[in-house]
């Protein structure tokens, strides 16, 4: 089982719809989670952090987390053409554990 | 701009050739990391510096060779590659020890590495 696991996608929504993305993790100790946002040809732009269960809402941005069942959850709201990329979940075990990334097409 | 800066931008290397990769990072972080991704795979960690010191190595060919020579800088010293090294190294920085923004780690713009 991969450590952080996430749907490669592509994940197409049309543009204004919620895109949803999930990530799984495997070990229950980790404590700190990220999203990073990644546009073709460019380097990893963290986006959102997540510490405790429940919401953390930023802008447009909403991370989710459930340590019990061991998923975070990123949800755009309006999603615009520019937020087509891919998103990566970190997962921190002692030292930060990506995901393979979800790419995401919104489509005008 | 996220406070790290990565040097070159693009490589093309022989499999004889000697070069070096620079990263510095202006955040006031404690920690440097390198990672490699190449395509379709996830990001992988090679080397962690924390406070100067080498805390992982992540079973790194030792054609790769860290240097940290202190807390804002770091360098990648590559010899004798291989086809398969071809990739994005990324470099990041981040602030271990304690707080509500430990362990985000910030990333440069990468070197895109292309070995003949």
């Amino acid at each position: 089982q991969k450590e952080v696991e996430q749907n490669s996608g592509p994940l197409s929504v049309p543009e204004g719809a919620i895109a949803s993305l999930n990530c799984t993790y495997s070990d229950r100790v980790s404590q700190s989670f990220f999203w990073y946002r990644q546009y073709s040809g460019k380097s990893p732009e963290l986006i959102m952090s997540i510490y405790s269960n429940g919401d953390k809402e930023d802008g447009r941005f909403t991370a989710q987390l459930n340590k019990a069942s061991q998923y975070v959850s990123l949800l755009i709201r309006d999603s615009q053409p520019s937020d087509s990329a891919t998103y990566l979940c970190a997962v921190n075990t002692g030292k930060l554990i990506f995901g393979q990334g979800t790419t995401l097409q919104v489509k005008p | 701009e996220t406070g790290v800066t990565q040097t070159p931008r693009h490589l093309v290397m022989g499999m004889t050739n000697k070069k070096s990769l620079k990263c510095e990072q202006h955040l006031g972080h404690n920690a440097m990391y390198w990672y490699k991704q190449s395509a379709k795979k996830p990001l992988e960690l090679m080397f962690v510096y924390s406070l100067e010191e080498r805390v992982e190595n992540n079973s790194v060919p030792s054609r790769f060779s860290p240097e940290c020579p202190n807390s804002s800088h770091l360098f990648l010293h590559l010899h004798t590659l291989q086809p398969e090294d071809s990739a994005l190294y990324l470099c990041a920085s981040s602030q271990e020890g304690g707080g509500d923004y430990s362990y985000e780690q910030y990333f440069g713009p990468g070197t895109r590495l292309t070995v003949t």
